[in-house]
């Protein structure tokens, strides 16, 4: 068990749907990473959120947003959802202090689009 | 963006050989990080290597950093059967200012122990 917990585990939608899957984070940790894994991407790092505050984007569509808490918990908001869109979404979360960078992965949540 | 090159795809192995993967990319990366998979479930950190040419071990599993930053490796002693699964290898850039960036994974190794 990583200390990071996500939920739904598992959400099935139709196409044109919003949803918000949920992160927390390990005690004390400030930073919070989203990830997708999809068979043909593999996982790609979406986006990073430390302490509040956007810190970086990556492979992240517009459609997609996200934000963290003062509680430092996360939230991963997917819009206008395209079948494109299933796949599993993880959350990570790290200490980010003196050499501590690890990230530590949450179980996942698996998105399915119909 | 950046890519990583993780070989081999696959390894099929008897339980108690010695397995072998490796990673290699076009730019440098400041940390490299080891993770398996089980089906279903969310990557699990094994090792986390953070200097060039650092060698590093977690029980029967080793791992290093290469010296060119662009590359590391994975070893695993003495296979057994809960070993089977996916093995990523990770690379991550720090910001300028401090903090680190996303991390960019590579494909996984299938690894399978033959009964």
């Amino acid at each position: 068990d990583s200390g990071v917990t996500q939920t739904p585990k598992h959400l099935i939608t139709a196409t044109g749907q919003r949803v918000t899957l949920r992160c927390s984070p390990r005690s004390g940790d400030l930073s919070v990473y989203w990830y997708q894994q999809s068979l043909d991407q593999g996982l790609q790092f979406l986006i990073h959120y430390y302490n509040g505050e956007e810190r970086a984007k990556g492979n992240i569509l517009e459609r997609f947003s996200a934000q963290q808490f003062p509680d430092l918990h996360s939230e991963l908001n997917l819009s206008s959802l395209e079948l494109g869109d299933s796949a599993l979404y993880f959350c990570a979360s790290s200490p980010q202090t003196g050499y501590s960078y690890e990230q530590y992965f949450g179980p996942g949540t698996r998105l399915t689009v119909t | 963006g950046q890519q990583l090159n993780q070989s081999p795809q696959s390894m099929f192995i008897q339980e108690g050989e010695d397995v072998s993967m490796n990673c290699t990319s076009s730019s440098i990366f400041n940390t490299w990080l080891w993770y398996k998979q089980d089906p279903g479930e969310g990557p699990v950190l094994l090792i986390a290597l953070y200097k060039a040419g650092e060698l590093t071990s977690n029980g029967r599993l080793t791992a290093q950093f290469g010296i060119t930053r662009k590359d590391s490796f994975l070893n695993i002693s003495a296979s057994i059967p809960s070993d089977v699964g996916i093995y990523f290898c990770a690379g991550q850039l720090m910001y300028s200012g401090g903090g680190a960036d996303g991390l960019t994974f590579g494909k996984g190794t299938h690894l399978i122990i033959q009964p």
